[in-house]
């Protein structure tokens, strides 16, 4: 069965601090995608990467990099130079085929970002 | 970008009333899932359509349906309503239902059953 692990329940850091979100996952199939979405205060659900299986080159977008390691089974996220509006919960997750049951969550990570 | 379209944005309802959260996907996206998020959860599947036809079913209370319509918007019925279904709902979007294109959430529907 798949599964998604996110051991930071709460981080909290200054501004301007760097900060990696852990992510964790299981699954027994070889061809999968990961993601990371960002809910704001405001609830709504920020699609931010979807990444395949089969690419494990990390990706930098502006302040966010993502770091995906196979042999770890993880698919951390950075974000550099945190700023208030960063503040949220992130959640990692994982889906085999496609966004059905086959789409898991990660319990989120609620990050608390303090000017 | 369009995005998602979820109306209302909020809803109070009593207990026992019904209610109605529509859906409307990014334009040219065939598939529409829905998933319920109670407070301090991940979001849980509740049910999805491709091309109007169900497509997988989850952890959807019988009290619930939804269908999707010949303009792919949706619509999530709920009747009997008890407190345990206060909840935020969303609405999601992809193309041809698999993850090789990305799923797009709308902004959800914060119901509150008092």
């Amino acid at each position: 069965a798949q599964k998604v692990t996110q051991a930071q329940t709460e981080i909290s850091v200054v501004e301007k601090e760097d900060v990696t979100l852990d992510c964790v996952y299981e699954t027994r199939d070889t061809t999968y995608y990961l993601f990371w979405y960002k809910q704001p205060p405001s609830g709504e659900l920020v699609f931010l990467i979807r990444r395949n299986s089969f690419d494990e080159q990390n990706e930098i977008s502006g302040r966010y990099s993502w770091n995906f390691q196979k042999s770890t089974s993880s698919f951390n996220f950075t974000i550099t130079a945190s700023q208030v509006v960063d503040s949220a919960v992130y959640f990692c997750a994982l889906s085999m085929v496609g966004y059905g049951q086959n789409f898991v969550f990660g319990p989120g990570t609620r990050l608390s970002v303090l000017p | 970008a369009a995005g998602v379209i979820q109306s209302p944005r909020h809803l109070i309802k009593e207990k026992r009333e019904t209610a109605t959260l529509k859906c409307y996907p990014i334009p040219r996206h065939d598939t529409v899932y829905w998933y319920q998020q109670g407070p301090g959860q991940d979001p849980q599947f509740l049910i999805s359509f491709y091309e109007k036809m169900q497509s997988d079913k989850g952890s959807i209370p019988d009290r619930f349906s939804a269908q999707q319509f010949s303009d792919y918007h949706s619509e999530l019925n709920m009747s009997s309503l008890e407190l345990g279904d206060s909840a935020l709902y969303f609405c999601a979007s992809s193309f041809s239902g698999t993850a090789s294109s990305p799923l797009h959430f709308g902004n959800g529907t914060r119901l509150t059953v008092t």
